[in-house]
């Protein structure tokens, strides 16, 4: 089974600071993919960034990105340059590619509980 | 963004009565799923299709059935509603099952079972 774990219930920063929000993974598979999204207090799940169980190197998007360290099992999401439109939720997921019922791969994402970012002005 | 749309937007239901959540799409992606949101449990996987009429439980599929008849349209139906199904639901959909493939979610239904 695979779990994800998020152990910052809140976090607070201060705007145009750098802030890290931990993520941790446990999985027996060799190939997996990890994932942040953003949810903001309108509701909606927004795809941040992706990381590759296979990449060596860590990704980036613009000023996210995601520290991950393989054998520590661990994928951090990094946000430089804080803005107030960064308070949101933020969750860490992997995907892996589990087999159902009908003989079919399905891909289903695990959640992590989430952390609340607060960006203080 | 992704085209996917869901309704409701909200719903308020009483106990007991069944109730359809409908999720559209336009991107032609095989795989389509629908998750609840809950404090302190992210999101949980309620049901899957990897295609039209092909679908499968996810771990909390009790009280909740799929139908999907066409590519851009999948169904999330509760039998007979109850408290414990108060929620925000999502759909996303996936153009693979494969690792290295996001899933984009929709807005989210939000239901309340009185």
């Amino acid at each position: 089974a695979q779990k994800i774990t998020q152990t910052q219930p809140g976090m607070f920063v201060q705007e145009k600071e750098a802030v890290t929000l931990d993520c941790t993974y446990d999985t027996s598979d060799q190939s997996y993919g990890l994932f942040w999204y953003k949810q903001p207090s309108s509701g909606e799940m927004i795809f941040l960034i992706y990381q590759g169980s296979y990449d060596e190197q860590n990704a980036t998007e613009g000023r996210y990105s995601l520290n991950f360290q393989k054998a520590r099992k661990s994928a951090n999401l990094v946000i430089s340059a804080s803005q107030l439109g960064d308070s949101a939720m933020y969750f860490c997921a992997m995907r892996v590619v589990p087999w159902g019922a009908g003989g079919t791969s399905y891909g289903k994402l695990t959640f992590g509980q989430g952390t609340i970012l607060t960006v203080h002005p | 963004d992704a085209g996917i749309t869901q309704s409701p937007r909200h719903k308020v239901t009483e106990t007991g009565t069944p109730v359809t959540l409908r999720c559209h799409q336009t991107e032609n992606h095989r795989y389509m799923y629908w998750y609840r949101q809950d404090p302190g449990h992210g999101l949980r996987l309620i049901h899957y299709s990897y295609g039209v009429k092909d679908t499968d439980k996810g771990e909390v599929s009790d009280g909740y059935s799929v139908s999907r008849s066409k590519t851009e349209d999948f169904l999330l139906t509760l039998e007979s509603a109850t408290s414990s199904q108060t929620s925000v639901y999502f759909c996303a959909i996936s153009e693979s099952s494969g690792a290295g493939y996001e899933q984009y979610f929709g807005p989210g239904t939000r239901l309340t079972v009185t």
